[in-house]
């Protein structure tokens, strides 16, 4: 059963970079079949994307935040991160990785991890 | 603003079917396949319950079934439970400058 799990400090001070790790297992980040995805969730409020990676480290980002976003990946680790610079309270949520499939496994989030809180403040 | 309008929220009461709509443009919901349902209990991760429109994952319920129709798509709860009572949300492939647009989410209360 794959899983995800996300790590990283859960206090950040405003105007510096946010840094979060997602820990895959049960199954390699390296297959071609899958990208793997960071998307956060505001307290009280909806879901947002904030971008995709795959094993070879091509990256999409969503165009509110790519000024600010880096996605790499470790697959020697089989590890994903995400780095959000000039952080601001706006980007206090829980953020959550995902695994998701191309336009022929099925286009979808179908495993997610548990999500961590980060809180942007001084 | 979300990309995708769904309704705040939802009621029913056990046993009876609701429908949750989630409407989209012509960049989205309305040319492609792609539109995915997600399940969010209050402090948990979203769940996965709905892919490429129509398909249910190996294990979720047959209660839960969906459609489109040109831009709007919908998810159709029947049977309704009590744990139904949760948060639901769509998403879908954009074509636009991001590659996922998600719904703002709808609160459904089983009373």
């Amino acid at each position: 059963q794959l899983q995800l799990q996300e790590s990283g400090p859960g206090l950040v001070k405003p105007s510096e970079t946010l840094s979060l790790t997602c820990t895959v297992s049960g199954g390699s980040i390296s297959n071609k079949d899958y990208y793997w995805d960071w998307i956060r969730q505001p307290p009280g409020k909806g879901l947002e994307w904030i971008g995709s990676i795959d094993y070879s480290g091509s990256t999409y980002y969503n165009p509110s935040l790519k000024s600010r976003v880096n996605i790499s990946v470790d697959t020697s680790k089989n590890q994903f991160s995400l780095k959000l610079s000039s952080v601001t309270a706006a980007d206090t949520a829980v953020y959550y990785c995902a695994r998701q499939g191309d336009f022929l496994s099925g286009f979808c989030l179908d495993y997610w991890g548990q999500g961590t809180l980060v809180t942007v403040s001084s | 603003q979300s990309a995708l309008t769904q309704p705040a929220s939802v009621s029913g009461s056990p046993g009876q079917s609701i429908t949750i709509s989630c409407t989209g443009a012509s960049s989205d919901v309305g040319t492609y396949n792609y539109v995915s349902w997600y399940q969010q209990h209050p402090g948990k991760a979203p769940k996965l319950i709905i892919y490429d429109v129509t398909t249910r994952p190996s294990g979720v319920s047959n209660r839960f079934s969906a459609s489109k129709s040109g831009n709007t798509a919908s998810l159709t709860i029947s049977g309704l439970q009590a744990e139904d009572e949760a948060d639901y949300y769509c998403a879908s492939y954009s074509s636009s400058s991001t590659l996922w647009v998600f719904g703002g989410g709808t609160m459904l209360t089983v009373l």
